[in-house]
């Protein structure tokens, strides 16, 4: 079974700047999703920025960018320019992809980060 | 992107009662859409997966005598969950998966805060 693991309960920080968030996941598959999912106050899910496993790219999305390392199991999510709007939970999610064999679309969501900026 | 409408957005219900919390996709016929429970300053918990025209697939450990949930058109998902207790008092959301393939995102509802007294 897959695993994402965000290691960093919360983060902070300020107005303007930038901040990573971390996400690690554990899984055998070769062909995957990854997401980003923001869940501000008012808890509505919003899908930040999603990278196909097979694309050696870094996704980026207007101020959100991804360091996707697959050797590493690692994505995280880097937040420029950072604004108040910004704050919220975020989470990470894995999902398998259609040639990974028993594979299911139902996403693995990690446990959040919560983000709070600072004016 | 597809819009997911989830209703009530908060409820109130007496212990033992029943309440029931709906899923609409506005925008795009769902086959499957899946419900999650989110315990305060926690992850998603995936609760089901909901299919059109035919039984839901609960997760290990999740009551489907207590959470039941109907499928009936492409658009609609509801989840009642009968005979309610405190302990049941959480926030559910439903999403829903754009059909189309695997590339697609499932798309969320806004949530639906339930306190049972």
């Amino acid at each position: 079974a897959q695993t994402v693991t965000q290691s960093q309960p919360e983060m902070s920080v300020q107005e303007a700047e930038t901040v990573t968030l971390s996400c690690t996941y554990d899984t055998s598959e070769s062909d995957y999703y990854l997401f980003w999912y923001k869940q501000p106050p008012s808890r509505q899910m919003i899908l930040v920025i999603r990278q196909e496993a097979y694309k050696q790219q870094n996704a980026t999305e207007n101020r959100f960018s991804v360091n996707f390392q697959k050797a590493a199991k690692s994505f995280s999510l880097k937040i420029s320019d950072s604004q108040l709007g910004d704050a919220a939970m975020y989470f990470c999610a894995y999902r398998s992809g259609p040639h990974a064999s028993g594979g299911s679309y139902i996403p693995t969501f990690g446990r959040g980060t919560s983000l709070i900026v600072h004016p | 992107g597809a819009v997911v409408s989830q209703h009530p957005s908060r409820v109130i219900c007496k212990s033992g009662t029943s309440v029931k919390i709906e899923c609409r996709s506005l925008d795009f016929q769902a086959t499957t859409m899946f419900w999650y429970r989110q315990f305060p300053k926690k992850s998603l918990m995936l609760m089901a997966t909901s299919n059109e025209g035919s039984k839901a697939t609960y997760e290990q450990g999740v009551e489907k005598d207590k959470f039941l949930i109907n499928h009936a058109s492409l658009t609609l998902s509801t989840l009642t969950v009968t005979s309610a207790h405190p302990e049941d008092s959480s926030f559910y959301i439903c999403s829903a998966r754009v059909p189309g393939g695997w590339n697609t995102e499932a798309f969320f509802g806004q949530g639906t805060r339930l306190t049972v007294v």
